[in-house]
């Protein structure tokens, strides 16, 4: 089946510095890519929608200054959380269509101290 | 927002129950996925359906997309530990690319 990979798996950064999280496709090619975050026993909400060669589409009450999008190429997009803050500890999660299914990455926990 | 809750919530049974996991919303999906995650890992696709009333069965899993397809459910039958996780049930949007995630089912079966 389709694989999507993401790096890194687990990262613990200091309070106001920024941590970029990358999503790759890695047998296929996807325009569009999904950013999603997970809290605690929670399921996943949505935070933005990467689109390649163009803007990311953020949901409501997202940051999109705070929670930079780069979708560079059909592979690779990347999740830049800026100037973080221990609020944005969270467990993140990229994924990629593929036809009508959507192929997950591992996921990444972020921890912010 | 196109909400989808799952029921139950939380469910720890003993193996070799049966259960039923149930994804219910008001708004009409042009199709639906189960997933089943992990701690620590990205979810895990199990079974896309399309079709209204449509089941689809995946080994001792049984998977049914509502006639209006507004909602779905998961049976497991004959419970075992390595089923132990989240089942999220996630619709796609009419006219929409992305996902609407359940609210979650964590299921513990106990040995």
């Amino acid at each position: 089946g389709a694989v999507v990979s993401q790096h890194p798996s687990w990262v613990i950064c200091k309070s106001g510095t920024s941590v970029k999280i990358e999503c790759r496709s890695l047998d296929f090619q996807a325009t569009t890519m999904f950013w999603y975050r997970q809290f605690p026993k929670q399921s996943l909400m949505l935070m933005a929608t990467s689109n390649e060669g163009s803007k990311a589409t953020y949901e409501q009450g997202v940051e999109k200054d705070k929670f930079l999008i780069n979708h560079a190429s059909l592979t690779l997009s990347t999740l830049t959380v800026t100037s973080a803050h221990p609020e944005d500890s969270s467990f993140y999660i990229c994924s990629a269509d593929r036809g009508r299914n959507a192929f997950f990455g591992q996921g990444t926990r972020l921890t912010v101290v | 927002t196109q909400l989808l809750e799952q029921s139950p919530q939380f469910l720890s049974i003993q193996e070799g129950e049966n259960l039923t996991v149930y994804c219910n919303s008001s708004s009409v999906f042009s199709s639906l996925q189960w997933y089943r995650q992990e701690p620590g890992e990205g979810p895990v696709l199990l079974v896309t359906v399309v079709t209204g009333g449509e089941v689809k069965k995946l080994k001792r899993l049984t998977f049914q997309f509502g006639d209006a397809r507004k909602d779905s459910s998961l049976h497991i039958t004959a419970a075992q530990p390595g089923d132990t996780g989240l089942y999220l049930c996630a619709g796609e949007g009419a006219g929409a690319n992305n996902l609407f995630f359940g609210t979650g089912t964590r299921l513990t079966v106990i040995p």
